[in-house]
C-alpha cells in the first residue's frame, strides 16, 4: 500500500497570507491526524478527523482549520499566517483504533 | 490532562552497542497506548513499536524493546546491536482510547546519535 502523501512538500508565504495544505491517508484509513513541529513547542496536536467530521481538536487558534472528503483526503487551512506559524506540519493515519502513520510532512516559512 | 515527559535531550551510543532511552507518562486511565516514534534527519516519522496497556507482556520489534512499567508510569526503549542508521529523534507518545479520537500526546524527544 502506498503510505501517507502530503503536498506541497515546502511552502514559502508571506504574512497575512493564507494557505491549504493536503493530505492523502493510506488506503482504507478514515482517521486523519494533523500535527505542527516547531524547535520551541515540539509536536503538538491541532486536529482529528474521522468520517468527514472533526472529532478532536487541540488548543490552536481559530485560524487554523481544516475539513476531511468522502475519499477521507484532509485539507487544512491557516488563514492570516503569523511568523509564529513557520513550521513542520505532519499528517497522520489510521484505522480505528490502531497506530497512526505519518506522512513526510510541509514545511511551512512564513516571512 | 496527560503528559509525556523524556528526560534525555540528547543521548550517544557506539555502534553495536546497546541504548536505552527514558519515557515517563502521567495519566489517571487504566487503559492506553503508548508509542515510541523515529524521526530521522529526512523528517519522516517512523512508528518503531507500540505497546497496550492492558498487555503485561513487553513488545518487541526486532533489535528494539520496551521495558513497560505501569505502576511506575514508565515506557523506556531499548535498542540492541545499534546502527547508524538508528541515528535519529526518539520520540515517545500516549494514547487515550476514551473520548480523545486519534489524538497522541508527544514527549520532548530524545535525539540520538550512533557513533561508528
Amino acid at each position: 500500500k502506498a503510505g501517507v502523501t502530503q503536498t506541497p512538500r515546502y511552502l514559502i508565504k508571506t504574512r497575512g497570507q493564507q494557505v491549504t495544505l493536503s493530505c492523502s491517508p493510506i488506503s482504507g484509513h478514515r482517521s486523519v491526524s494533523w500535527y505542527q513541529q516547531t524547535p520551541g513547542q515540539g509536536l503538538q496536536f491541532l486536529f482529528e478527523y474521522f468520517s468527514e467530521t472533526q472529532r478532536n481538536k487541540g488548543n490552536f487558534p481559530g485560524r487554523f482549520s481544516g475539513r476531511q472528503f468522502s475519499n477521507s483526503r484532509s485539507e487544512m487551512n491557516v488563514s492570516t499566517l503569523e511568523l509564529g506559524d513557520s513550521a513542520l506540519y505532519l499528517c497522520a493515519s489510521s484505522l480505528e483504533g490502531a497506530e497512526q502513520y505519518f506522512g513526510p510532512g510541509t514545511r511551512l516559512t512564513v516571512t | 490532562a496527560q503528559t509525556v515527559t523524556q528526560s534525555q535531550p540528547e543521548m550517544s551510543v557506539q555502534e553495536a552497542e546497546t541504548v536505552t532511552l527514558s519515557c515517563t507518562y502521567d495519566t489517571s486511565e487504566n487503559n492506553y497506548y503508548l508509542f515510541w516514534y523515529k524521526q530521522p534527519p529526512s523528517r519522516q516519522m517512523i512508528l518503531v513499536i507500540r505497546q497496550e496497556a492492558y498487555k503485561q507482556q513487553n513488545a518487541t520489534e526486532n533489535r528494539f524493546s520496551v521495558n513497560f512499567q505501569k505502576a511506575a508510569k514508565s515506557f523506556s526503549l531499548k535498542i540492541s546491536d545499534s546502527q547508524l542508521g538508528d541515528t535519529a529523534m526518539y520520540f515517545c507518545a500516549f494514547r487515550s482510547p476514551y473520548n480523545q479520537g486519534g489524538k497522541l500526546i508527544f514527549g520532548q524527544g530524545t535525539e540520538l546519535s550512533v557513533k561508528p
